[in-house]
């Protein structure tokens, strides 16, 4: 049982590159989420998907996109890489149901230069 | 508006010393409160939660929390640390309803546990 897997586990970009996180759960959660960490900020919602075919903006959505493929997974699209979201980028899946308990993937650390 | 406080960035114990970290809530209705730990370089793991009954809610690890529902508190124990416990600790509330659940997390607070 994996849980929720991420990849890329590292990667560094260049000021205007895009790339796509990905995120896979197994656990037949209908939603899932993407945070951002940054130090001294907790975590900051960026978007979410309450069940396959819908997503919904969080707190700091400006600069991304997302896609919920299927019931399994929810990607994250950066289109034109700024240093600002340089940042600690989590997968989560759960909260379904009471107890509305998330579980985290391992996170990916993404540098923008 | 709705929000999780966790007033200190760092709490400094000394293994076998009784710990506290402290998280206070503002949220509309019955709130659902949850404790996360983080280590370095890893994702968060699930602590415990509070959902109802019981005020003393007991989690993994040795932890447990007390709800406060008067001082809207939630504030994470354990009895004797370990240098193991030393981590970055996340308190959260659930918002929304419905088809929408979300977690509001505080800004963390970094356990440092002395040998």
């Amino acid at each position: 049982n994996a849980g929720v897997t991420q990849t890329p586990k590292f990667q560094v970009l260049k000021t205007g590159q895009s790339m796509t996180l990905q995120c896979a759960q197994d656990m037949n959660h209908n939603s899932m989420y993407w945070y951002r960490q940054d130090p001294g900020m907790g975590l900051r919602l960026i978007y979410y998907s309450a069940s396959e075919g819908t997503t919904d903006k969080g707190e700091v959505p400006n600069g991304y996109n997302v896609s919920r493929l299927n019931k399994r997974e929810f990607s994250l699209r950066l289109e034109s890489a700024a240093p600002s979201q340089t940042s600690v980028y989590f997968c989560a899946s759960g909260g379904d149901r009471v107890p509305y308990e998330q579980y985290f993937g391992p996170g990916t650390r993404l540098t923008v230069t | 508006a709705q929000s999780v406080a966790q007033p200190e960035d760092q709490v400094n114990v000394a293994e076998g010393n009784p710990l506290t970290v402290k998280c206070t809530y503002s949220v509309s209705g019955n709130p659902y409160l949850f404790w996360y730990v983080q280590y370095p370089n890893r994702g968060l793991q699930f602590l415990l939660k509070y959902i109802t009954g019981d005020n003393l809610v007991k989690g993994s690890y040795g932890f447990e929390a007390e709800f406060n529902k008067s001082q809207t508190s939630f504030h994470l124990k354990k009895p004797s640390a370990l240098v193991s416990d030393s981590a970055l600790y996340f308190c959260a509330v659930r918002v929304g309803g419905g088809a929408t659940n979300k977690l509001i997390f505080g800004t963390g607070t970094l356990l440092a546990v002395q040998p």
